[in-house]
């Protein structure tokens, strides 16, 4: 059990380009989460994946931003046209197989943002 | 909408001495879990404890604890003992099998 690791730890764009994060979850989990937290506050959901297919994605989640995760394996998230206000840390994290409401979530370090 | 409200910014406890920290959910599903994370400077997100929505006792993990009453639908955090190295931010969490949201966290302090 490596943990869930995140890439790149940190990324600084200029306003308008696009990035993207890479999450690996733990091997025999088939739950991965996005979350985005800015400073102060709780982590913010932005979407989950059960193996590949994505079932839910917040409201807030803008069309400007998109997550996959082929052969539901690693997962990438994707922000075009990025704006000051993306800057923040994106977490992932992932749960166990079969995983229910009793099951908690193992998070990567993260990917700190900044927009200039 | 926000399912978790943690209403302590901030707390500050003297070193050895237990303190609480609030979390109350709002939920209709009947089956949930409640967790508890510790997020020190460094960034990680260290899970703490759980308490399944129909666990009958309080869950207790080392020297914490969730005080669960389901009617009031709290799940409040007791930490014994405190150390210096329980200084961090505190993140509760509500698992439905479908969702799992955070509260806007306690940031607690540990005075020597």
């Amino acid at each position: 059990d490596t943990g869930v690791s995140q890439d790149p730890r940190h990324k600084i764009t200029k306003r308008g380009q696009n990035v993207t994060f890479r999450c690996d979850p733990i091997s025999e989990h088939n739950r991965l989460y996005w979350y985005r937290q800015t400073l102060g506050q709780g982590p913010e959901f932005l979407t989950y994946f059960q193996n590949e297919a994505q079932l839910e994605k917040s409201r807030l989640l803008s069309d400007r931003f998109s997550a996959e995760r082929p052969k539901g394996s690693f997962s990438t998230l994707e922000i075009q046209r990025t704006e000051q206000g993306d800057s923040a840390m994106y977490l992932c994290a992932s749960s166990v197989r079969g995983s229910s409401y009793n099951s908690p979530l193992h998070f990567g370090n993260g990917t700190r943002l900044t927009v200039t | 909408a926000q399912k978790i409200t943690q209403t302590q910014p901030g707390m500050f406890v003297q070193e050895k001495e237990a303190v609480t920290l609030d979390c109350t959910y709002d939920t209709s599903d009947p089956s949930y879990g409640l967790f508890w994370y510790k997020q020190p400077s460094s960034g990680e997100m260290i899970f703490l404890i759980y308490q399944g929505s129909y666990d009958q006792q309080n869950a207790t993990e080392g020297r914490y604890s969730l005080n669960f009453q389901k009617a009031r639908k709290s799940a409040n955090l007791v930490i014994s003992a405190s150390q210096l190295g329980d200084s961090a931010m505190y993140f509760c969490g509500q698992n439905t099998g479908n969702q799992f949201y955070f509260g806007t966290g306690t940031s607690l302090t540990v005075i020597p």
